[in-house]
C-alpha cells in the first residue's frame, strides 16, 4: 500500500512569508506526528494527533507554528511569518495507534518537506 | 530533560565486518526503542524495534537492550557498502498521551569495500 506522502517536497520562502506543509498519512493510521530535522541533527518532535485531536503540541517552537488535522486524515503544518531559523526538513510520520499494552507502535515517515527561508 | 546520546562517528568498517552502533538514554521510564536508517537526503526508515531486555535478531541486524544500563545497541553483521548511512536511535517515553519519539543525533556509518 501507499506510504506517507508529503507536499511540497521543497519550499523556498522569503522571510516573513507564511507557508503550509501537507501530510497524507498511511490509510487507517490513527496517529500522526510532525518532526523538524535540522542539518546534521536527529528529528525533533513538534506535535501529535490522534485522529482529529491534537493531543500534544509541546514541541512547537513558537506560536508561529500551527498544525491541524480536521478530518482525522490529512494534516497541515502552517508556519506564519517564517524566519531563517525555520529552515529545516519537516517530517511527517504516522502509526497505526499511539501505544497499547505498554509498547509504542512503530512510526513510518514520509519523504519530508525541505523548507528554505531566505 | 529526556536525552538520547549517540556517537556521531563517522564509524568506518570494512565490508563483511560487524558494525556496532550504540545509544544511551536518560529516562528510566522509557518503554520502546527503535533504530532508523537514514540515507543522505532521504527520510528515516525503520529497521528494528525492541521492547524487552535482551537481543532481537532480524536477518543481518541484531538489536540489544539493557534497561538497567539504559543502553541499546544495533549490530550489523556482514556489513555491505549499501549499509552506509546515518543510523538514528529513537526512544519512546512513557507518560499519559506522550507518544512521540526522542531521537539521538545519529551515527554515520561508512562501510568500505
Amino acid at each position: 500500500g501507499a506510504g506517507v506522502s508529503q507536499s511540497p517536497r521543497y519550499k523556498v520562502a522569503k522571510r516573513g512569508q507564511d507557508v503550509a506543509l501537507r501530510c497524507d498519512p498511511i490509510s487507517g493510521h490513527v496517529s500522526l506526528f510532525w518532526y523538524q530535522q535540522a542539518l546534521g541533527q536527529g528529528p525533533e518532535f513538534l506535535t501529535y494527533f490522534q485522529n482529529e485531536a491534537q493531543l500534544d503540541k509541546s514541541g512547537l517552537p513558537s506560536d508561529r507554528f500551527f498544525a491541524e488535522r480536521p478530518e482525522g486524515s490529512v494534516s497541515t503544518l502552517k508556519i506564519q511569518r517564517t524566519q531563517q531559523e525555520d529552515s529545516a526538513v519537516y517530517l511527517c510520520a504516522s502509526s497505526l495507534l499511539g501505544s497499547g499494552g505498554g509498547i509504542h507502535y512503530e512510526q513510518f515517515f514520509g519523504p519530508g518537506t525541505r523548507l528554505t527561508v531566505l | 530533560q529526556k536525552e538520547v546520546e549517540q556517537n556521531s562517528g563517522p564509524l568506518s568498517v570494512p565490508e563483511g565486518a560487524i558494525a556496532s552502533l550504540n545509544c544511551t538514554y536518560s529516562d528510566r521510564g522509557s518503554q520502546s526503542f527503535f533504530w532508523y536508517r537514514q540515507y543522505s537526503g532521504k527520510s528515516p526508515e525503520l529497521i528494528m524495534f525492541i521492547y524487552s531486555n535482551g537481543d532481537k535478531e532480524d536477518g543481518r541486524f541484531t538489536a540489544q537492550l539493557n534497561k538497567a544500563s539504559q543502553y541499546v545497541s544495533l549490530l550489523i553483521r556482514d556489513s555491505q557498502p549499501s549499509d552506509s548511512a546515518t543510523y538514528l536511535c529513537a526512544v519512546a517515553y512513557s507518560g499519559a498521551g506522550s507518544y512521540q519519539l526522542t531521537f539521538g543525533k545519529g551515527t554515520k556509518l561508512s562501510v568500505i569495500p
